[in-house]
Formats: C-alpha cells, structure tokens, sequence
C-alpha cells in the first residue's frame, strides 16, 4: 500500500522567512503532485513533478522530486500572507491514474 | 471554461434516506474519482473510473456506489447514509497521468 507522509503537519511562520515541506512516500512513483486549498474551497493545482530530479517554481514556491529517495519538497522563499493555506502533496499510484495523498501541511504565516 | 461540476454542494439529510451526489466534467477526461475529507485525515480515495464502466474501490469505498455510463458524469450514491459518513466529498478528474481537476466539493451532513 502506497503510503504518503507529509510533515510538519502545522506550520506558523513569519513574514519574509524561508521553509521547507517535506513529502515522502513509500513506494516507487514517478509522478508526484502538489495542491494548495483554502479554507472552505477546493484544491487547487500548483506543481506537477514527473521525473526524478524535476524541479517547478512558481512565485515564491519551489517543487522538486528525488524519485530515488522517496522525496519531494515544498520550499517557500520569503513567506507572504497570502501563502496562508493547507499544501497537499500527492503520489502517483496505480494504473497511472489514481493518487494518494499526504494529512496536509496547515501554514499560516504571520506579520 | 474547463470545470468539475457537483450537485448539491450542501446537504442535510437523515439516516437512511438514499442520495445521490452528482458529478460532470467538460474536459472529456477518461479518469473521474471520489475523495472525502476528514480534518486530521487528509483526502481519501472512495471510488475512481479509468473510463466508461469501468470502476474501481479506493481507499474507503464502504457504504458507498458509483457508476460511470457516460464519460462525462460519475454520480456517487448513498444507499443507506450513516452518520459516519459525514464529511466533505469532491470528485475530481484528469487524463492519463495529469494532474486531477477538483470540483467545488459536497458537504454532506447525515443526522
């Protein structure tokens, strides 16, 4: 069973500071996604990562994937209140369609 | 516009009295799939279809139907709700290996 852990599960960071999401699963993937979802809305789509060693950045979001150790990341660069949010990774599972996904990572980011 | 649409998005009902939660894409993706959510639990797998009749258990597919007549719909069906299965549902669909486009979710309330 492909299990995914996500951590920290809550995060409350300053303004203007830097972290790091970590998203490790158990079984081989190539596929691995990221989701953000505000409070009381959908998920919504922020990276797709297919092969090992990619590496996606948008804004003050990078994703990257190592496929060999199990791992992918979330870092965020000078957090912004904006980012506030709940940041989900998901691993590609069977038949090259189904996801499981990790708890979620809760952030909120302070002044 | 590209969109995942679900009916109702809330919902109160009692124990027993069958429902149905619809579910329609316009994207013509061939893979659909139902989530709940439960705080502390993340998104978990119920149901998903690679395409027309053909469907597969998730995670958590007790107590729960799905059928997939059309490539576009992906009802979920409560035959007998509990209030266990309280929680906020979303389907969600994709292509082959893309990233899964969410609707707008269901929050069911069983008393």
């Amino acid at each position: 069973e492909l299990k995914v852990e996500q951590n920290p599960l809550f995060l409350s960071m300053q303004e203007g500071k830097n972290y790091t999401i970590y998203c490790n699963y158990s079984t081989t993937s190539d596929r691995l996604y990221w989701y953000r979802q505000d409070p009381g809305k959908s998920l919504e789509s922020l990276f797709v990562l297919l092969s090992n060693g990619a590496v996606k950045q948008e804004g003050r979001l990078m994703a990257s994937l190592d496929t060999k150790a199990r791992l992918s990341t979330l870092h965020i660069t000078a957090a912004v209140h904006d980012l506030s949010a709940t940041y989900f990774c998901a691993v590609g599972g069977r038949a090259g369609y189904a996801l499981n996904f990790g708890k979620g990572t809760s952030l909120l980011v302070t002044p | 516009e590209a969109q995942v649409t679900q009916n109702p998005r809330y919902l109160i009902t009692v124990t027993g009295k069958k429902l149905t939660v619809t579910c329609s894409q316009n994207m013509n993706h061939e893979y659909m799939s139902w989530y709940r959510q439960d705080p502390g639990l993340g998104l978990r797998q119920i149901y998903y279809s690679m395409n027309v009749e053909v469907t597969d258990k998730g995670d958590v597919p007790e107590g729960y139907k799905v059928s997939r007549k059309e490539k576009r719909n992906f009802p979920l069906i409560l035959e007998s709700p509990s209030p266990n299965q309280t929680s906020l549902y979303f389907c969600a669909s994709s292509r082959h290996q893309g990233e899964l486009f969410f609707g707008e979710g269901s929050r069911l309330t069983v008393l």
